[in-house]
């Protein structure tokens, strides 16, 4: 069974630029949640999509969004990039809300 | 205001001896307690989830027991190879998803 595949693995974006991260959760698995991982911060809760609806959002700015795909597979983007954005982007996907969640790789972004 | 301080920060262990990793929380209404690792560069893994007061799960060397204030996760005899940040994890209950509240983890060190 295929786990949590989260693309790109890397990135590098300038200041004031947007990015589009992807991920597709494990067959079958219909709510995706995205966390954002720093050494200062830890693992923070950004939002969590079940069958296409944003359900809940974390303590983050409008700059950051996403949506998720009638296939269950999630995007999330980040508009008018700041140093401060740098982190591991993590991806989780569960079967329903609320239960066990299984993280993918993570896409490692560095803002320049 | 839900909250997870995990202790200690850092562990150094020489292989074989065992020892505990705590997880304090404060959450309003408990839904889940989840224990993952983490290797560096990668995505949590996944190790237990915990719903009540009293249960206890175990996976090789590893234990994870819950009270209605703190788990701990006991690491019997362990080897190089459970070198990893641990992280704890809750999740509340209530109608809405709200994502699970990380602790800043573990960061384990086990020596041969």
């Amino acid at each position: 069974k295929a786990g949590v595949t989260q693309t790109p693995r890397y990135l590098i974006k300038t200041r004031g630029q947007q990015v589009t991260l992807s991920c597709s959760p494990i067959s079958g698995h219909r709510s995706v949640s995205w966390y954002q991982q720093t050494p200062g911060q830890g693992l923070q809760f950004l939002f969590e999509y079940f069958s296409e609806t944003q359900r809940n959002k974390g303590n983050f700015p409008g700059r950051f969004s996403g949506r998720q795909f009638s296939n269950s597979r999630s995007e999330m983007n980040v508009s008018t990039l700041e140093l401060g954005d740098s982190a591991l982007y993590l991806c989780a996907s569960s079967l329903t809300a609320n239960t066990e969640a299984f993280f993918g790789q993570g896409t490692r972004l560095t803002v320049v | 205001e839900d909250q997870v301080t995990q202790s200690p920060e850092a562990l150094r262990l020489q292989e074989g001896e065992s020892s505990s990793l705590n997880c304090s929380y404060t959450v309003s209404g408990l839904r889940g307690l989840f224990w993952y690792r983490q290797d560096p560069g990668k995505g949590p893994e996944f190790l237990f989830t915990l719903y009540s007061a009293g249960e206890e799960k175990e996976k090789e060397r590893l234990k994870a027991t819950l009270t209605k204030k703190e788990s701990f996760l006991h690491i019997t005899a362990p080897k190089p190879e459970d070198s990893a940040t641990y992280l704890c994890a809750v999740l509340r209950g209530g109608g809405g998803a709200d994502g699970l509240t990380f602790g800043k983890g573990t960061h384990l060190i086990i020596q041969p």
